[in-house]
């Protein structure tokens, strides 16, 4: 049983198309994030959500929108794909937030836009 | 500007010998470590966290050796097995803007020869 599920596992698409990636948590956890991995391996911070509130938003394009239904889901709107927006893109949760628990990962999107 | 610096993109250990993965940060502000693990398409699991009022913490074969001095933290795997070979990431936490912000380094790959 999966705790941190994100689809799909793989999405290849054309530069200008719109996507998204979905991610459920099923360990009732308050805080997710959206982390991109980009081609030097470099682990970054996206976005979080705690309690259906953006509390993070690092200088990241306004073409990615992150949108939470419910605290058990983080879905990620990506418009107008780049070829620089080619990537491993992680989902992941953590208890509160606080930055001293440890953080649940998904297994990871491969974006490869063409 | 690279905060958490895994200097060793590889490392090859013997089975059996003790692995030390290494990670170096320049932020004074960074007050809590962790180290997370990485198999191939999966997402990093949680292996173990330091804060910065101890200088050593202890989870059966992984310790973490923290030197503040020296914004120095390494991890020891000791004995290493085979099923210890993954990417190896060390994290950094420091709070800002109300809440803990996670810096990723960019992993070193262990393999663990049989």
């Amino acid at each position: 049983d999966t705790a941190v599920s994100q689809t799909p596992k793989y999405l290849v698409t054309q530069m200008g198309n719109d996507k998204s990636i979905k991610c459920e948590q099923n360990l009732g956890h308050d805080t997710m994030y959206w982390y991109k991995q980009d081609s030097k391996k470099f682990l970054k911070i996206m976005f979080s959500y705690n309690n259906k509130e953006l509390i993070i938003n690092e200088t990241v394009p306004n073409r990615f929108s992150p949108k939470s239904p419910d605290k058990a889901h983080l879905n990620l709107h990506i418009n107008s794909l780049e070829l620089g927006d080619s990537a491993v893109y992680f989902c992941a949760s953590s208890q509160s937030g606080t930055g001293l628990e440890k953080l649940f990962f998904g297994s990871g999107t491969q974006l490869s836009v063409l | 500007d690279q905060q958490v610096k895994q200097n060793s993109p590889s490392l090859s250990v013997q089975e059996g010998r003790i692995s030390i993965l290494n990670c170096d940060y320049t932020n004074s502000m960074f007050d809590y470590f962790l180290w997370y693990k990485k198999y191939p398409a999966e997402g990093p699991t949680f292996l173990i966290s330091i804060s910065s009022i101890k200088d050593k913490n202890e989870d059966g074969r992984f310790t973490v050796f923290l030197n503040k001095s020296a914004k120095h933290l390494s991890l020891h795997i000791v004995p290493s097995q085979p099923g210890d070979s993954a990417v190896y990431f060390c994290a950094a936490s420091a709070p800002g803007a109300g809440s803990y912000q996670l810096t990723f380094g960019k992993g070193t790959k262990l393999s663990v020869i049989p």
